[in-house]
C-alpha cells in the first residue's frame, strides 16, 4: 500500500521568499510522483511528476521538486514567491508507468504575505 | 490545455433522494474518467474508475449500489448517489485521461449537501 504525508497543512511566506513545501511517501514499489496545484473554484492542474531519469523536476511557474529516495521524499521548491502562487498544493504518488490509482496527500495551503 | 467540466458544482438535496453528477471532457476524447472524493481537511480518495463502454471498477470499501457510474461516451461520464444521506456530504471530483500513462486533466469538483 501507498502513502503520501504533506508536513504543514498551512504555510505562509513572505513574496519573494523561498517557497518549501514537504511530501514524504511510502511505497513498496519504485514510484511515480506528482505535484498538483488548485486554485479557488477550479481543478487540480499538474505542476510536474517525476517517472524516472533525472531526480531533479522541473515544472510549471517556476516550481521543480528533487526526488530522494534514501529519505523517501518529494519537496517542492520555488526560490522567490509571487502572489500568484497562493493556492492548495497536493502531492500524490502512483505505483504504476501510467497515471492511474493516484494515492494523494491530505495537501498543503500556501498563503503569500505581501 | 484539456478541459474537464462538472456539473453541477454545488448541489443540496434531501435524504433518500439521488443526485447526478456529470462530468465531460470538454476538448478531448476521455478513454479513462476517475471519480475521487475528498472530505474535509483530507486527501481525495479514489471511488472508481471507469473506461468507456464498460463497467466501473470501484475501489475497496466503495458500494457500486449506492455510487452509479456511467461512461456511455468519450465525453462524458456520471456520477449518480443513490438514495443519499447526510454521510454522503462531500467534494466529489473526477478526471480524465487520454490513454494509458497519460496525464490525468481534473474537474472543479461537485459539492454535495445531504440534509
Amino acid at each position: 500500500a501507498q502513502s503520501v504525508t504533506q508536513l504543514g497543512s498551512h504555510v505562509s511566506v513572505s513574496e519573494g521568499a523561498l517557497v518549501l513545501l514537504r511530501c514524504n511517501y511510502s511505497s513498496s514499489v519504485p514510484p511515480y510522483l506528482f505535484w498538483y496545484v488548485q486554485y479557488p473554484n477550479q481543478g487540480l492542474q499538474l505542476l510536474l511528476k517525476y517517472t524516472t531519469g533525472a531526480t531533479l523536476v522541473k515544472g510549471i511557474n517556476g516550481f521543480e521538486a528533487e526526488f530522494k529516495k534514501s529519505e523517501t521524499s518529494f519537496h517542492l521548491t520555488k526560490p522567490s514567491a509571487h502572489m500568484s502562487d497562493a493556492a492548495e498544493y497536493f502531492c500524490a504518488v502512483s505505483d504504476d508507468f501510467g497515471n492511474e490509482k493516484l494515492t494523494f496527500g491530505t495537501g498543503t495551503r500556501l498563503t503569500i504575505i505581501p | 490545455g484539456a478541459v474537464v467540466s462538472q456539473h453541477p458544482s454545488r448541489v443540496i438535496c434531501k435524504s433518500g433522494t439521488s443526485v447526478k453528477i456529470e462530468c465531460r471532457s470538454l476538448d478531448f476524447q476521455a478513454t479513462t474518467m476517475f471519480w475521487y472524493r475528498q472530505f474535509p481537511k483530507q486527501s481525495l480518495m479514489l471511488m472508481a474508475t471507469s473506461n468507456e463502454g464498460s463497467k466501473a471498477t470501484y475501489e475497496q470499501g466503495v458500494e457500486k449500489d449506492k455510487f452509479l457510474i456511467n461512461h456511455a461516451s468519450l465525453t462524458l461520464s456520471t456520477l449518480t448517489v443513490t438514495s443519499a444521506h447526510p454521510e454522503d456530504s462531500s467534494f466529489y471530483i473526477c478526471s480524465a485521461t487520454q490513454g494509458a500513462s497519460e496525464t490525468q486533466y481534473f474537474g472543479p469538483g461537485t459539492r454535495l449537501l445531504v440534509l
